[in-house]
């Protein structure tokens, strides 16, 4: 299994720029997690879906944020105007339904960076 | 949400011995996870402890937890330079949503 697949791996953007991030989850996961890490607030929720229906979304910041998750094998997440305190690595998981269903399965993240 | 507070926040030991990290939460969890991240990647899944279970065991890593205590801790013993990452515990409160902790950062010198 390829695992879960983001992109871009980096991206720089300047202040006020839209940026949209991208992931896969793994095949036959039905939930989907974003979350964001910086040093000062460690790793944080943002938003997840099951089923590709968002199910909480308390976690995104402000309105500049907003996920969508049109099929089972992809997701965005974006972010419009960006601002320099949006730079962060932002992860994408996904989970199984059923037993297995607490594990989640981390992506390699993207790395953002917005001046 | 609750968070898991991770203790302590580094910890420096050198190749051959155990490490021992702990987590600490504060109201009632489904289960506790402990993941690793390696530095630049992703979080990988390490162990799943139940709340009705105590000690659990996977290759070199043992996780107890204390339900009376709120508290769970991930032991890895005969420790390699190749476990040098960060550890972090996951709350489980109900349905599949976690909260993790602040994170142990492991340095296994050679």
């Amino acid at each position: 299994d390829a695992g879960v697949i983001q992109s871009p791996r980096h991206e720089v953007t300047e202040m006020g720029q839209e940026v949209t991030l991208r992931c896969k989850p793994i095949s036959g996961h039905n939930s989907l997690f974003w979350y964001r890490q910086t040093m000062m607030r460690g790793l944080e929720l943002l938003i997840y879906f099951n089923n590709n229906v968002p199910i909480d979304d308390s976690g995104m910041p402000e309105d500049r944020f907003s996920a969508k998750m049109p099929n089972a094998s992809f997701s965005t997440l974006k972010i419009q105007p960006s601002e320099p305190r949006d730079s962060a690595v932002y992860f994408c998981a996904s989970s199984l339904r059923g037993a297995s269903r607490e594990t989640q399965y981390f992506g390699p993240g993207t790395r953002l960076l917005v001046l | 949400s609750q968070q898991g507070e991770e203790d302590p926040q580094a910890l420096s030991i050198q190749e051959g011995e155990n490490a021992t990290m702990n987590c600490s939460y504060k109201t009632s969890i489904n289960n506790l996870q402990w993941y690793r991240q390696n530095s630049g990647r992703g979080l990988v899944h390490l162990i799943l402890i139940r709340s009705n279970e105590r000690e659990k065991h996977s290759g070199r890593l043992r996780v107890t937890l204390d339900t009376s205590k709120k508290s769970s801790s991930l032991l890895i013993t005969a420790s390699r330079a190749a476990d040098t990452a960060s550890y972090f515990c996951a709350l489980t409160g109900g349905g599949n949503k976690l909260t993790f902790g602040t994170g142990t950062q492991l340095k296994v010198e050679l």
